[in-house]
């Protein structure tokens, strides 16, 4: 069985530039979440997604959006880069929106903005 | 009170000693404790996890210990390998709520 994918693996983005990231959960699971992970810290939560719905937002301003679709994957988006963007982007995927099954993560999407 | 605490920042061991490494929280509703490996490169990925029900659970070398009256939790990695070394991360939630990482723990088993 695929784990999470997620795409691209690697991205250098310029400041005020907009990205993209994709997520595709384990087959299953409804659930999807971000998170944030700045070198040397752990990961920060940014949005849950269950059912299409949004479940959760972490403390991040709304240049941060994201959305899941009919199949489950999910996108990230963030506008206005900024150098502080830079950091590797973790989605996570669980059966269900409880945390009760524990996470399952990608290996991540690590988003350099120069 | 969402924050979880965690030390050592870093760690090295020799192989075949014992690893520790702990964690504290604030938030009484978190109700489920994992304990995460990452490799670099890697995203994080679970290595075991406790509830507050139990005081300890063990899974070959890897083994939980959690006081909830102090709200600390530990893991320890017995007989640690090179293979080990990694950065660890604990965490916490509540049902139904998004996970609180704490800030790592870079491991280094020496051969």
């Amino acid at each position: 069985d695929a784990g999470v994918t997620q795409s691209p693996t690697h991205l250098i983005k310029t400041r005020g530039q907009h990205v993209t990231l994709r997520c595709s959960p384990i087959s299953g699971h409804k659930s999807v979440s971000w998170y944030q992970q700045v070198l040397g810290q752990g990961p920060q939560f940014i949005f849950q997604y269950y059912e299409k719905e949004e479940r959760g937002r972490g403390n991040f301003p709304d240049r941060f959006s994201a959305r899941q679709f009919p199949n489950y994957s999910s996108e990230l988006n963030v506008n206005a880069l900024l150098l502080g963007d830079s950091a590797l982007y973790l989605c996570a995927s669980s059966l269900d929106h409880t945390g009760s099954y524990g996470y399952t993560f990608g290996s991540g999407t690590r988003l350099t903005v120069v | 009170q969402q924050q979880v605490k965690q030390s050592p920042q870093s760690l090295i061991v020799q192989k075949g000693g014992i690893s520790i490494i702990n964690c504290a929280y604030e938030n009484t509703a978190f109700d489920y404790f994992p304990w995460y490996q990452q490799f670099p490169g890697k995203g994080p990925a679970l290595l075991i996890a406790i509830r507050p029900d139990v005081s300890e659970k063990k899974e070959g070398r890897f083994t939980i210990s959690f006081n909830k009256s102090a709200k600390q939790f530990s893991l320890h990695i017995m007989d640690s390998q090179p293979g080990d070394s990694a950065t660890y991360f604990c965490a916490a939630n509540n049902y139904g709520q998004n996970f609180v990482f704490g800030p790592g723990t870079r491991l280094s088993v020496l051969p």
